[in-house]
């Protein structure tokens, strides 16, 4: 059963960077794409990016300045990196597996991070 | 940038009752690579079926949920409420990045 699981500060202080990991069980990294989505209730559900096993990206523009996503095959693991963030980044990042043809099929759980000082 | 608009807002039904839930797309969603997902309070978006319609349907997901359409517009049908089934659904479109999502049809219990 593919399992996902977010970690990270739930805390970030303005200007700083939001650093995220997310653990695949259950699952190996290849074939699919590794997405992060956000949702905040201001903004709804928002997709940030995704990566592949070879480590190619796929990113949202509104997020490309300030976005690296990143694979570490050798411990079935995806991260995200946010970096300048604001009191607007505060949501819920949801990291999820993709299929071209199935969308977005399992998610993990989610991890409140907060922006603030 | 494909916008994703959902309608009604809020729908207030009773259990038994039918919910036919709108998505429309600003421009046509590739392949029809449309996805409804489902959501309750505190847990993750889950999918329901890809692909627009609900031949694609997701694992475990009751045959009450129908999913239907094509180009730009595209239909959630819930034949016969169960109280498990108020909720807030959203469609995705995962045919052209950026991956977008609507803002959601909320169900809840009249």
């Amino acid at each position: 059963q593919v399992q996902l699981q977010e970690s990270g500060p739930g805390l970030v202080k303005p200007s700083e960077t939001l650093s995220l990991i997310c653990s695949v069980s259950g699952d190996s990294l290849s074939v699919y794409y590794w997405n992060w989505i956000r949702q905040s209730p201001g903004k709804g559900l928002e997709w940030l990016g995704y990566v592949y096993q070879s480590g190619s990206t796929n990113y949202n523009p509104s997020f490309r300045s300030r976005l690296t996503i990143s694979v570490d095959t050798s411990k079935n693991q995806f991260s995200l990196n946010l970096k300048s963030v604001t009191a607007a980044d505060t949501a819920i990042y949801y990291c999820a597996r993709g299929q071209t043809v199935r969308g977005l099929e399992y998610w993990g759980q989610g991890t409140l991070v907060t922006v603030s000082s | 940038e494909i916008v994703l608009t959902q309608s009604p807002g809020t729908l207030s039904l009773s259990p038994g009752d039918r919910a036919a839930l709108s998505c429309r797309a600003s421009q046509s969603v590739s392949s029809n690579l449309l996805a409804w997902y489902q959501q309750k309070p505190g847990q993750p978006p889950r999918l329901l079926f890809y692909g627009a319609s609900s031949r694609a349907r997701a694992a475990g997901i009751p045959d009450r949920f129908i999913g239907s359409g094509s180009g730009t517009d595209f239909t959630l049908t819930i034949t016969g409420l169960e109280p498990e089934d108020f909720a807030v659904y959203y469609c995705q479109q995962y045919g052209s990045s950026p991956f977008t999502f609507g803002p959601g049809t909320r169900v809840d219990i009249k």
